[in-house]
């Protein structure tokens, strides 16, 4: 079966502008997650979505913000970019959430703010 | 708030060796998840545990609750096992947190 699908791979954009990133999960997985990457921070916990309902949040700012449609398909919104949104988001999948059930990662999408 | 812990941070090793990279983590937790990490950035999942011992192919890890510390062990080492491991655990008690994660281990093996 299809793997985690993200999109795009790859985005530059300017300070200031927002950004849209999407994410399909595998076929009947319900929970999406979404992390970001940086060499600083490692892996951090953004929000994770289950059936259409945002059920946990990380620290980050309101400038980031995601939703979940009924195909379980996924999108996260950055807002007012900076610099320091630079960074790998990954997004994964499971069928109920990480908590207790294996996680599937997407490739990432690779943002570079200028 | 669940801190997670990894040794070491890097290790270089000889093709064939044994590799252990070792985990702690703080509190009590419903699962750890081993992920593999290599250039590039694609996350792949090894193992995901709540007890005991699973095998995969020449990849082991293990996990003891009481004392919160899982290793993942690699037999017959191979240069294809470079990659940057990572320790993910989430938390225990109601609601379904996102992972926290190690800083990871930077594996590399020599031919």
């Amino acid at each position: 079966k299809a793997g985690v699908t993200q999109t795009p791979r790859y985005l530059i954009k300017t300070r200031g502008q927002q950004v849209t990133l999407s994410c399909s999960p595998i076929s009947g997985h319900r929970s999406v997650s979404w992390y970001q990457q940086t060499p600083g921070q490692g892996l951090q916990f953004l929000f994770e979505y289950f059936s259409e309902t945002q059920r946990n949040k990380g620290n980050f700012p309101g400038r980031f913000s995601g939703r979940q449609f009924s195909n379980s398909r996924s999108e996260m919104n950055v807002s007012t970019l900076e610099l320091g949104d630079s960074a790998l988001y990954l997004c994964a999948s499971s069928l109920l959430g990480h908590s207790n059930t294996e996680a599937f990662f997407g490739q990432g999408t690779r943002l570079t703010v200028v | 708030k669940n801190e997670v812990e990894q040794s070491p941070q890097n290790l270089t090793a000889q093709e064939g060796e044994f590799i252990t990279i070792n985990c702690s983590y703080s509190v009590g937790i419903s699962a750890l998840h081993w992920l593999q990490q290599h250039p590039g950035g694609g996350i792949v999942s090894l193992f995901m545990l709540s007890s005991g011992k699973k095998k995969h192919g020449r990849l082991i890890a293990t996990i003891n609750i009481q004392e919160k510390h899982s290793s993942l062990h690699i037999t017959a080492s191979h240069p294809r096992d470079s990659a940057v491991y990572i320790c993910a655990v989430g938390y225990s008690g109601g609601g379904a947190d996102g992972l926290t994660f190690g800083k990871g281990t930077h594996l590399i093996i020599q031919p």
